[in-house]
């Protein structure tokens, strides 16, 4: 059972480029999320998803898209790197929305270093 | 919006007790949770409370919780050099579909 997969698990652009982060989970869960982390900031939620079809905004969206088109699968795409998006990038999912007892299942990252 | 705030460091001896705090500003907060991150890897459900609760109680783990401070605290009882990780704090909201997360707390233990 692998959970949570992200891919690559490190990653360098140039300003201006663009890439996808690849997230898939192996669990059927219904909820999946992006995360990034930033020292002393914390994880904040860039785009969630409450299932196949379904995506929404977290608290800082910009600068990145997603979509939903299988259960399995939530890959996030810069659509031109800045240097303020340099972080280390969360995939991390559930059964169900975390407005419950539910637990979220992270992956192992992805750090993102944009030159 | 939520917010949610925790002390960024704490070091303490192997043995020793650690209390991790954590402040918050939803008062609809339905659930609240502990997860660790170890170097180099993704974050871990430790545990967590119903905002019905004041404490709970998991081996070596005691969550307290004070609603009306809207204060949430980690003790961890004999803390171990294992135990060295950052711990963030996250809360849920009844219809709020995403955790908001502390900013962590980077604990050390030394021997």
């Amino acid at each position: 059972n692998a959970g949570v997969t992200q891919t690559p698990k490190f990653q360098v652009l140039k300003t201006g480029q663009s890439m996808t982060l690849q997230c898939a989970q192996d669990m059927n869960h219904e909820y999946m999320s992006w995360y990034r982390q930033d020292p002393g900031m914390g994880l904040r939620l860039i785009h969630y998803s409450v299932g196949a079809g379904i995506t929404d905004q977290g608290e800082v969206p910009n600068g990145y898209n997603v979509s939903r088109s299988t259960t399995e699968d939530f890959p996030l795409r810069l659509l031109s790197a800045a240097p303020s998006q340099t972080s280390v990038y969360f995939c991390a999912s559930s059964y169900s929305p975390p407005s419950t007892n539910e637990k979220l299942f992270f992956g192992s990252g992805t750090q993102l270093s944009v030159l | 919006g939520e917010d949610v705030e925790q002390s960024l460091f704490l070091s303490v001896r192997e043995g020793d007790s650690s209390v991790i705090n954590c402040t918050y500003t939803d008062s609809s907060s339905t659930y609240l949770y502990w997860y660790k991150q170890e170097p180099g890897a993704g974050l871990q459900l430790l545990t967590y409370i119903f905002s019905n609760m004041d404490m709970k109680q998991d081996q070596r783990l005691t969550v307290l919780l004070n609603k009306k401070d809207k204060h949430l605290s980690l003790r961890i009882a004999d803390t171990q050099t294992g135990d060295s990780a950052i711990y963030f704090c996250a809360e849920s909201s009844r219809g709020f579909q995403k955790l908001v997360f502390g900013t962590g707390t980077r604990l050390l233990v030394s021997p």
